[in-house]
């Protein structure tokens, strides 16, 4: 099966500073990777993917990059603010079985 | 919010004892899946559904028997529930884009405490 691997595990920036988080998988059938912000206490949502065809998308402060060459995929919070502070999972999944595979999570937290 | 609800939303049990999780949508999704979330291992599959009776394995199946006798509903079932599964768990719907995969919608989640 797929596995998923995500880093770091914690992360602290000061407000307006840039986030990284990146994630490698496994298996080259992926084809889709998704990333979920969870707040405390709260369920996990998609705040962007990114389809195996695409090198980068971008969606306001928020943007992905995909390397299938390598394998990995990584997620950029450019100008951080506080209520950016949560966990981010990361995800890769492929057309024909249709699952979901989740790194172990990145916890951010943005000083304000 | 894709019509999810889980139930219960919280449990409290003893070893040994039976366990059944539902999750129930509104929307007519073929795919439906059951996630556990565990602080360090982010979040597991444990069992998915691609339409009724249709059923397999996630990567943390042992313990966990499923159903879908009907599409809107997914029963996760703990025979005889252990501490190590005291957990929380995550039904999540998989929203198809264009016959491709599309978003993984979750509900509320469910905390179980195995005493």
């Amino acid at each position: 099966g797929e596995n998923v691997e995500q880093h770091p595990s914690t992360l602290s920036v000061q407000e307006g500073d840039s986030a990284v988080i990146k994630c490698t998988y496994s298996d080259s059938a992926s084809n889709y990777f998704p990333w979920y912000k969870q707040e405390l206490g709260k369920r996990p949502q998609l705040i962007i993917d990114i389809r195996s065809n695409v090198g980068e998308k971008k969606d306001q402060r928020i943007a992905v990059t995909l390397n299938k060459t390598a394998k990995h995929f990584s997620l950029h919070i450019t100008e951080t603010q506080p209520e950016d502070s949560a966990v981010y999972f990361c995800a890769a999944s492929w057309n024909t079985g249709n699952q979901f595979y989740f790194g172990t999570g990145t916890s951010l937290t943005v000083i304000p | 919010d894709a019509g999810i609800t889980q139930s219960p939303r919280h449990k409290v049990t003893e070893t040994g004892t039976p366990v059944t999780l539902r999750c129930h949508q509104t929307e007519n999704h073929r795919y439906m899946y059951w996630y556990r979330q565990d602080p360090g291992h982010g979040l597991r599959l444990i069992h998915y559904s691609y339409g009724v009776k249709d059923t397999d394995k996630g990567e943390v199946s042992d313990g966990y028997s499923v159903s879908r006798s009907k599409t809107e509903d997914f029963l996760l079932t703990l025979e005889s529930a252990t501490s190590s599964q005291t957990s929380v768990y995550f039904c999540a719907i998989s929203r198809l884009a264009g016959g491709e995969t599309g978003e993984l919608f979750f509900g509320e989640g469910s905390r179980l405490t195995v005493l």
